[in-house]
């Protein structure tokens, strides 16, 4: 069975450029959450998404935004790129029964220039 | 805000040794997961835990879960060099929002180096 799959893999881009980051989530989970790692630290919850609905927001800026779509895949948007939005960006996918345990994609790095 | 605090940050130890890490979170939760990270990759699911006094064990790692204590650990049986990575805790914010969000609140992670 696919696991989370999420694309591209790397990314460099310059401040102020516009990103567009891909995940789909495991066959039969209709949950996608999204979370950043900065280096050496745990990682953020950004945005969770249910049936396409968002369900859940975390404390970061109107710059990044995320949609779902109706065969549950997912994009996370981040405009106006900051040095600081270099990270590794995780997707991860869950059903809503039962545990909820949220599976991991391998995520994709971005480095912002 | 929720917090989740994890202790010791940095932990090296010998192979054959004992230790356990540390999980404390500061709202009522009934659900914990464990994670680990190797350098460069994404995170695995080790362990999840459901319900006050749950108990679950994979090989060379335990878990537990205190929700009254609001604390779960990590314990490490006869390291080896393998268990090397960086583990993580993480609570369901769900149960602080109330079912406005589902996300995971990490702590900052244990980075366990073990020497042979």
């Amino acid at each position: 069975d696919a696991g989370v799959t999420q694309s591209p893999t790397h990314l460099i881009k310059t401040r102020g450029q516009h990103v567009t980051l891909r995940c789909s989530p495991i066959s039969g989970h209709k949950s996608v959450s999204w979370y950043q790692q900065v280096l050496g630290q745990g990682p953020q919850f950004i945005f969770q998404y249910y049936e396409k609905e968002e369900r859940g927001r975390g404390n970061f800026p109107d710059r990044f935004s995320a949609r779902q779509f109706p065969n549950y895949s997912s994009e996370l948007n981040v405009n106006a790129l900051l040095l600081g939005d270099s990270a590794l960006y995780l997707c991860a996918s869950s059903s809503i029964a039962g545990a909820r345990e949220q599976f991991f994609g391998p995520g994709t790095r971005l480095t912002v220039l | 805000e929720l917090k989740v605090e994890q202790n010791p940050l940095f932990l090296s130890m010998q192979e054959g040794k004992n230790y356990t890490i540390y999980c404390n979170y500061s709202t009522t939760s009934d659900r914990l997961y464990w994670y680990r990270q190797d350098p460069g990759k994404s995170l695995e699911s080790l362990f999840v835990l459901l319900s006050n006094g749950a108990v679950k064990q994979e090989g060379r790692l335990m878990a537990s879960l205190d929700t009254k204590a609001r604390l779960s650990t990590l314990h490490i049986t006869a390291a080896v060099h393998d268990l090397s990575a960086t583990y993580f805790c993480a609570v369901d914010m769900e149960w602080m929002t109330g079912g406005g969000a589902d996300g995971l609140t990490f702590g900052k992670g244990t980075h366990l180096i073990i020497q042979p």
